[in-house]
Parts: C-alpha cells; sequence; structure tokens
C-alpha cells in the first residue's frame, strides 16, 4: 500500500527564518511526485511537479527536492504570506491504464511577522 | 479563467435527505475527481472519470455516486445522507496522467454539514 508521510504536522517560524518541510513516501512506481499549498478556506493550489530522483524545481522562496524516498520543501526567508498548510502528493501506476494520488496530511506553517 | 468551479459552496443536510454537488471544468480536461477533505485525514478519492461517460470509485466510495454526461461535467450526488458525510469535497480535474502538462487542478471546494 502507498504511504505518503508528511512532516512536520505544524511548523512555527520568524519571518525570514528558514527551514524545510519533509515528504517521505513508500511507494510501488513513482508517477510524479506534487506539492500544493492550501490556504484556509480554499482548495490546494499546485506548487510543483518532480518525476526524477535529483530533480529540483523554485517559485520564489520555495524549492523542491526530490530523492528516491523523500521530497522537502526549502523555505528561503519566509514570509507571513507564507502561512499556509502544504501538502504533498505522490503519483503511482496501478495497472490497466489507472493511476492513483495519494496525500500526504500536510503540513501547517505559520510564520509570525 | 474559470478552471474549476464547484456548486454549492455551503450546504446543511439534515439525515437521510439526497443532494447534488455539481463540478464543471473548462480546461478541456479528461480526467475527473472528487475528493473529501476530513481534520487528521487528508484528501482521500471518492470517485474518478478518465473520460466522458466513465467512472470509476476510489478510496472511500460507499454512501456516493457519480456521473459524468458530459466532458466538462462531473455531478458527485449523495442519495442518502449520513452524519458521517459531513465533510468538505473537492472537485479536481487533469489532463491524463500519461501526458505532460498533467497537473491536478482543485477546485475551491463545497462545505456540507449533515445533522
Amino acid at each position: 500500500e502507498d504511504q505518503v508521510t508528511q512532516s512536520p504536522e505544524a511548523l512555527r517560524l520568524q519571518e525570514g527564518e528558514s527551514s524545510s518541510l519533509n515528504c517521505s513516501y513508500t511507494v510501488s512506481g513513482l508517477r510524479g511526485l506534487f506539492w500544493y499549498r492550501q490556504d484556509p478556506g480554499k482548495g490546494p493550489e499546485f506548487l510543483f511537479t518532480l518525476y526524477s530522483a535529483g530533480e529540483e524545481k523554485e517559485k520564489e522562496r520555495l524549492k523542491a527536492t526530490l530523492t528516491k524516498k523523500e521530497s522537502f520543501l526549502h523555505i528561503t526567508a519566509p514570509k507571513p504570506e507564507d502561512s499556509a498548510t502544504y501538502l504533498c502528493a505522490v503519483r503511482t501506476y496501478s495497472g490497466a491504464g489507472s493511476y492513483q494520488l495519494t496525500f500526504g496530511k500536510g503540513t501547517k506553517l505559520s510564520v509570525i511577522p | 479563467n474559470a478552471g474549476v468551479t464547484q456548486t454549492p459552496k455551503f450546504r446543511v443536510l439534515k439525515t437521510g435527505q439526497s443532494m447534488t454537488l455539481l463540478c464543471a471544468q473548462d480546461m478541456n480536461h479528461e480526467y475527473m475527481y472528487w475528493y473529501r477533505q476530513d481534520p487528521g485525514m487528508g484528501l482521500r478519492l471518492i470517485h474518478y472519470s478518465v473520460g466522458e461517460g466513465t467512472t470509476a470509485k476510489g478510496e472511500v466510495p460507499d454512501g456516493y455516486n457519480v456521473s459524468r454526461l458530459k466532458k466538462q461535467n462531473f455531478l458527485l450526488g449523495l442519495e442518502s445522507a449520513a452524519p458521517s458525510q459531513t465533510s468538505v469535497y473537492f472537485c479536481a480535474s487533469s489532463y491524463s496522467p500519461s501526458s505532460s502538462g498533467n497537473t491536478i487542478y482543485f477546485g475551491e471546494g463545497s462545505w456540507l454539514t449533515v445533522v
């Protein structure tokens, strides 16, 4: 069974204090790892897709990296507007043309001014 | 750009009542999905569709039915609502996972309370 574990569950940072969120996964046949941002009362907003170990992607203060067992979302010099819940999801191929997307429970990030 | 639109946004039902959540996407995506999100449980797939006229069960399908009569619409029905179906429901859509640009885009959510 595919498993996705995000840590920590919650993270409080001072504005400007860089840190990383972790997404570890146990799957067979990874077909992509997705990062989303979710604000309270809103739907998940797409951030990145990573496909292979060693791949990195950046967007403003965010940088996502991927290894064979985990992904990190690095946040450099965060601002209060970066406060949100960050979701990780893995896509796997389950045969017969069918794909499955499994989400982690998310990390709630709070950035204090 | 509308993207993925869900209606209604909020609804309160009595146990045993029925209702339908509507989802529309304007991105010409083949795949559409219905998820529910509960505290401490993360997003769980209810049903999905790989194209017009097709539907398939996800992780938690019991108590729900779906239909995809048109490519742009995906309907989620509750035949006899139960308090356990109190949740936030998200519709999503994407191109085929085997194609490039297969990002899954989500709607804004529908808050359902069953009393």
